[in-house]
Parts: C-alpha cells; sequence; structure tokens
C-alpha cells in the first residue's frame, strides 16, 4: 500500500522567514497531494491541494510543487507569521479501488517573533 | 454553509467499557470517514461510509465498528475499550466516495478526545 514519508519532524524559523516541509510517496498511481494544518485542539484544516497533471500551486503566502517522477511533493510558506506555528500534515491518494487518504506524521512548525 | 460536527468533544472512559461518538457531515457530502489520530501513529484510518454502506476499511479490529444513517450523519463504537484506544479521534466529509475515480477533498471536524483510564 501507499506510504507517505514527511521531513522534518519540527522546524524553527524566524518571522519572515520561509519554510519548507517535504514529503515523499511511495505509490505511482497516487494522484492527489493535499496539505493540512492543525492548531491546538482543532482538527486539521485544508490549506491547499495539488493534483497530478500540474507541477505547482499556489495560494498567497502558501505553494505546493509536486515532482511526479521523484515521487515527491513540497510545502512552501513565504513570509512566515507566528500564526503559521501548526502541526502540517501532507496525505496522498489514488483515485481508484476505494483507497483512502494516507497521511505524513505531520510536521511541528514554530515561528519565533 | 455549516462544518463538520463532532458529539462529544471529550470522553472519558475505562477499560473494558464502550463508547459511541457522533460525525455530522457538512450538509450535502455524503462520504464520511473516520480516523484515529495519536501522537506515535499518527492519522490512521479506521473506514469510509458512502450512502449507508461501509466503502473501505482500515487496519483495526473488530472491536471498531460504525455507521451511517439515511441523513449521512455518522457514528462511530468502539467495544471493550483498552487503554491503547486513547485517541482523538476525526471525522471527515466529502461529497463523493473514494471509490468515486476522484478525490474529493475532506473535509474534517474537531475531533473527539477518548481518554480510556
Amino acid at each position: 500500500g501507499e506510504n507517505v514519508e514527511q521531513h522534518p519532524s519540527t522546524l524553527s524559523v524566524q518571522e519572515g522567514d520561509s519554510a519548507v516541509i517535504k514529503c515523499t510517496y511511495s505509490d505511482s498511481a497516487s494522484n492527489y497531494f493535499p496539505w493540512y494544518k492543525q492548531e491546538l485542539g482543532k482538527g486539521p484544516q485544508l490549506i491547499i491541494d495539488i493534483r497530478s497533471n500540474v507541477g505547482e500551486k499556489k495560494d498567497q503566502r502558501i505553494a505546493v510543487t509536486l515532482n511526479k517522477t521523484a515521487k515527491h511533493f513540497s510545502l512552501h510558506i513565504t513570509e512566515t507569521q507566528p500564526e503559521d506555528s501548526a502541526v502540517y500534515f501532507c496525505a496522498a491518494s489514488k483515485p481508484a479501488g476505494n483507497t483512502p487518504l494516507v497521511f505524513g506524521k505531520g510536521t511541528r512548525l514554530s515561528v519565533i517573533a | 454553509k455549516a462544518g463538520v460536527t463532532q458529539t462529544p468533544r471529550y470522553l472519558i472512559k475505562t477499560r473494558g467499557q464502550q463508547v459511541t461518538l457522533s460525525c455530522s457531515p457538512i450538509s450535502g457530502h455524503r462520504s464520511v470517514s473516520w480516523y484515529q489520530q495519536t501522537p506515535g501513529q499518527g492519522l490512521q484510518f479506521l473506514f469510509e461510509y458512502f450512502s449507508e454502506t461501509q466503502r473501505n476499511k482500515g487496519n483495526f479490529p473488530g472491536r471498531f465498528s460504525g455507521r451511517q444513517f439515511s441523513n449521512s450523519r455518522s457514528e462511530m463504537n468502539v467495544s471493550t475499550l483498552e487503554l491503547g484506544d486513547s485517541a482523538l479521534y476525526l471525522c471527515a466529509s466529502s461529497f463523493r466516495t473514494s471509490g468515486s475515480g476522484y478525490t474529493d477533498t475532506q473535509y474534517f471536524g474537531p475531533g473527539t478526545r477518548l481518554t480510556v483510564l
């Protein structure tokens, strides 16, 4: 089955700097890659997603890149702010066979003011 | 549009008891998935229901079960609770089932924090 690895597990950045979180997946049939942000005491919230027919997607300070050949995708957050501090999860899914989302183990991002 | 709601938000049970958790999906969403979140294992898929039918099941023992009602609300039940069942149980809803050939965005609820003593 699908396996998703996420790095790093913790990340500290200064406010205003950029943060990059990387994920690799094992199943080349996967074609949907969402990123979720989870704040303390809350459920995961979708922040951006990408499908395999595009290589990059951007939404204001957040961008995701996908390299299908290498089977990895990355989350980029620019101009980080203290409110970006949270745990971020990547996930992968393939369209057929009733396959669920498979999540990475998460990255705890701390933005230091 | 109201988000996914889960009740109760917190539960404390003792070993051997059973528990029922409830999830109301976003209006119009017919697929409900359940996940268990623990610090050690992360987010693990339990099962998915669509149109009152279980469409997919994760690798959990039979003590974990669920159901879905005609209004798409879903419940999950854990019988004979063990200490290791302490976790955050998350429910997510989407419009289509994972078996539709297209992966819909899943929207998560706030979760139910279960503590087993």
